[in-house]
């Protein structure tokens, strides 16, 4: 089974239009680390946020926010006011307090049309 | 600048052939990791190493052989047992081998192998 699940494949969006990239997960652990990464078409993965299992605030930079929720396993990513410039394959990960490894979920492809 | 270089960006090579992928960062990061990203399936874990000289298999390390002999270097030898290497090889990078900590992620090497 799938530890991460971006159930979006592809998203398109006009510019200046707010997207929400959803992420669920799946771990027994109560420790575990989430994050966000995005993709540019260049290939290499730049890492955008983590959040621990004991933090479930929502936190805002600029444009994006993430809305993380336990009760849902789930940790959502919005940007608001896309630009051109997010179009990108965003990943979400999940890191559990055992093993040693990151899971990744499939990715989503967003692209912002302007 | 303090980075993660993998050369060369695009590799060729003839089936049956070993390859090498270069990977090396300047963070001063104890752990290192090997992924593959295949269209639409995320980034899938072939080797990790948390300290030189000690490595772990991930998931799918079938194919593939590593070595640790400095802690800035951590090279992928992609051999001609791997039945289909043609792929995007992203090497990353973190402070430890804890999944609390994010991963730093190198420019990536794509490989055809024909």
């Amino acid at each position: 089974a799938q530890k991460v699940t971006q159930a979006q494949t592809e998203i398109s969006v006009v510019e200046k239009e707010d997207v929400t990239l959803d992420c669920v997960y799946e771990t027994r652990d109560t420790t575990y680390y989430l994050f966000w990464y995005k993709q540019p078409p260049s290939g290499e993965l730049v890492f955008l946020i983590r959040r621990n299992s004991f933090d479930e605030q929502n936190e805002i930079s600029g444009r994006y926010s993430w809305n993380f929720q336990k009760s849902t396993s789930s940790f959502n990513f919005t940007i608001t006011a896309s630009q051109v410039v997010d179009s990108a394959v965003y990943f979400c990960a999940l890191s559990e307090s055992t093993g040693n490894q990151f899971y990744f979920g499939t990715g989503t492809s967003l692209t912002v049309i302007p | 600048d303090g980075g993660i270089t993998q050369s060369p960006k695009y590799l060729f090579r003839k089936e049956g052939q070993n390859v090498t992928l270069s990977c090396e960062q300047n963070l001063n990061h104890d752990a290192m990791y090997w992924y593959r990203q295949d269209p639409g399936q995320g980034l899938r874990l072939i080797y990790y190493s948390q300290i030189v000289n000690d490595f772990q298999k991930g998931d799918i390390a079938e194919g593939y052989s590593v070595s640790r002999e400095k802690k800035e270097s951590f090279p992928l030898t992609v051999t001609s047992a791997q039945k289909n290497p043609t792929a995007f090889y992203l090497c990353a990078s973190s402070p430890r081998g804890l999944r609390s900590y994010e991963q730093y992620f190198g420019p990536g090497t794509r490989l055809t192998v024909t």
